[in-house]
C-alpha cells in the first residue's frame, strides 16, 4: 500500500459545478498537507496548505483535513474552464529538523468544460 | 519575482551517457529540494539541501545519481551511465528555511533513448 492514495481519474464537470478532489494517507507522522495544481508541462503550483484537521478556505477553494480519519479534500467551488488541470495531493512529517520532504498522491486529472 | 528556473527543459540523451541537470531556486530560500516525476510512480523525493548542513540523500534511486549545491544557492543534479527508466520530468523546488510551502520549478524533461 502506498502512503498517499489518490484516485487519478480523469474527472470531468461542466462549468459552475463543485468539484471534490480526495486522498487518503496512512502515514500517522503526516502533519503537513498541501494542494498543488499542475498545468500541462509546468511545475507544480501551491494552492492551500493546511496543519490541523478542519477546514481552511481560500476564495473558490476549500481544503479539509480529517486525522482521525486520514482523509484530506478539497473542493472548489464556481468551477471553471482555468481550473482543468491536474491537481496533487502532498503530506510532510518534519524530518531532521527542517526537512519538510513531500509525499505526494499520483494526482488528479480534472476537465472543466464550458 | 523570478521564481525557481531549471535548465535545460528538455533533454535528450543517449543510453549510458551522463546528463546534469541545473537548479536556480528563489533568492533567499536556503532549503532546495529535487523531486523526479514519472508516469508510473508520480511525483518521487530525491534529496534534499539545507544550508551547510549535510544533505538528505534518502530518496536517490540508486549511486549513479547525486547531486550538489554550491555556495548555498545553484544545484546540480547528476545521472552517470542513463538507464531508459531514468526518463522523467525532474523538477526542483525550493523553500525559506523553516518553511513548510515549497515552489517548483518547470522541469527538466529528460528522455533516454
Amino acid at each position: 500500500q502506498k502512503e498517499v492514495e489518490q484516485d487519478p481519474g480523469p474527472l470531468s464537470v461542466p462549468e459552475g459545478a463543485i468539484v471534490s478532489l480526495n486522498c487518503t494517507y496512512s502515514n500517522s507522522a503526516f502533519q503537513y498537507f498541501m494542494w498543488y495544481r499542475q498545468y500541462s508541462r509546468k511545475g507544480p503550483e501551491l494552492l492551500m496548505y493546511t496543519y490541523s484537521s478542519g477546514n481552511k478556505e481560500d476564495g473558490r477553494f476549500t481544503a479539509q483535513v480529517d486525522k482521525s480519519s486520514k482523509y484530506i479534500s478539497l473542493f472548489i467551488r464556481d468551477s471553471q474552464p482555468s481550473d482543468s488541470a491536474t491537481y496533487l495531493c502532498a503530506m510532510s512529517a518534519i524530518s531532521g529538523g527542517s526537512n519538510y520532504k513531500l509525499t505526494f498522491g499520483k494526482g488528479t486529472l480534472l476537465t472543466v468544460n464550458p | 519575482g523570478a521564481g525557481v528556473s531549471q535548465s535545460p527543459s528538455n533533454k535528450v540523451t543517449e543510453k549510458g551517457k551522463d546528463v546534469e541537470l541545473r537548479c536556480d531556486p528563489i533568492s533567499g530560500h536556503t532549503a532546495l529540494y529535487w523531486y523526479r516525476q514519472s508516469l508510473g510512480q508520480g511525483l518521487e523525493f530525491l534529496i534534499y539541501f539545507q544550508g551547510n548542513s549535510a544533505p538528505d540523500k534518502s530518496g536517490l534511486p540508486s549511486d549513479r545519481f547525486s547531486a550538489e549545491r554550491t555556495g548555498g544557492s545553484v544545484s546540480t543534479l547528476t545521472i552517470q551511465r542513463t538507464q531508459q527508466e531514468d526518463s522523467a520530468v525532474y523538477l526542483c523546488a525550493s523553500s525559506l528555511a523553516g518553511a513548510v510551502e515549497q515552489f517548483f520549478g518547470p522541469g527538466t524533461r529528460l528522455t533516454v533513448l
